[in-house]
């Protein structure tokens, strides 16, 4: 069965990085588009980021454009986020998820990992 | 960015009861919606795509309508199992949006 496993996570400092990373086994991870949502502590749910299946493609929300890098290794079956200049209002529960559409990019989500916890504060 | 609003909010049921959940867009969307069902300290589960497409393994009690700006997820027969938070979201532009969440609790 299909599994997303994040980590990376942790407490940082306003202004500092964190990568996070998703390791991904029972897909075709080479051929899947994959993405990131976050979910602040009891709030919603807020799409981050989506990389196409061979890393040529990628979208950003307008919160994270500038920051935040989406890229992955399709060798490692792994997505990966490298995110800069953190604010408070990073600070969220961030899932990797699997693309819902079987041919290429729709922008629905219907694999979930069990997402990792990012804290930003001094 | 498109806005997405559900209504209620929150929504009180029983077991058995039919229960309805609206989705507006801020603009059309045509059928480019998704719903999910969230339980606490667990990650969003897919019931809906396409405004009425049940993914596999849902159960039948689950079914989306709607199209352009307007859209419902109806749940025919409440189950003990169904008490969560559900989300709309949709998947129209390079830039998807969630509605804010209708959390179903126990009358």
């Amino acid at each position: 069965q299909v599994q997303l496993v994040e980590s990376g996570g942790g407490v940082v400092q306003p202004g500092r990085s964190l990568g996070l990373s998703c390791v991904a086994s029972g897909l075709t991870f080479s051929s899947s588009v994959m993405h990131w949502v976050r979910q602040a502590p009891g709030k919603g749910l807020e799409w981050v980021a989506t990389i196409s299946f061979d890393g040529n493609i990628k979208f950003y929300s307008n919160s994270v454009k500038g920051r935040f890098s989406i890229s992955r290794d399709n060798s490692k079956n792994t997505l990966y986020l490298q995110m800069n200049s953190l604010r408070a209002e990073d600070t969220a529960l961030y899932y990797c998820a699997r693309e819902g559409s079987s041919s290429g990019y729709s922008g629905y989500f219907d694999f979930w990992g069990q997402g990792t916890l990012v804290t930003v504060s001094s | 960015d498109i806005q997405m609003t559900q209504s209620p909010s929150t929504l009180s049921a029983s077991v058995g009861d039919r229960v309805t959940i609206t989705c507006r867009a801020s603009q059309s969307i045509s059928s480019w919606l998704a719903w999910y069902q969230q339980k606490p300290g667990k990650a969003p589960n897919l019931l809906i795509y396409k405004a009425s497409s049940l993914e596999s393994g849902v159960p039948s009690r689950f079914n989306g309508s709607g199209s352009g700006t307007e859209f419902t997820l109806t749940i025919s027969s409440l189950q003990p199992d169904d008490f969560a938070t559900y989300y709309c979201q949709q998947y129209n532009s390079f830039s998807p949006t969630f509605g804010q969440g209708t959390n179903v609790e126990v009358k």
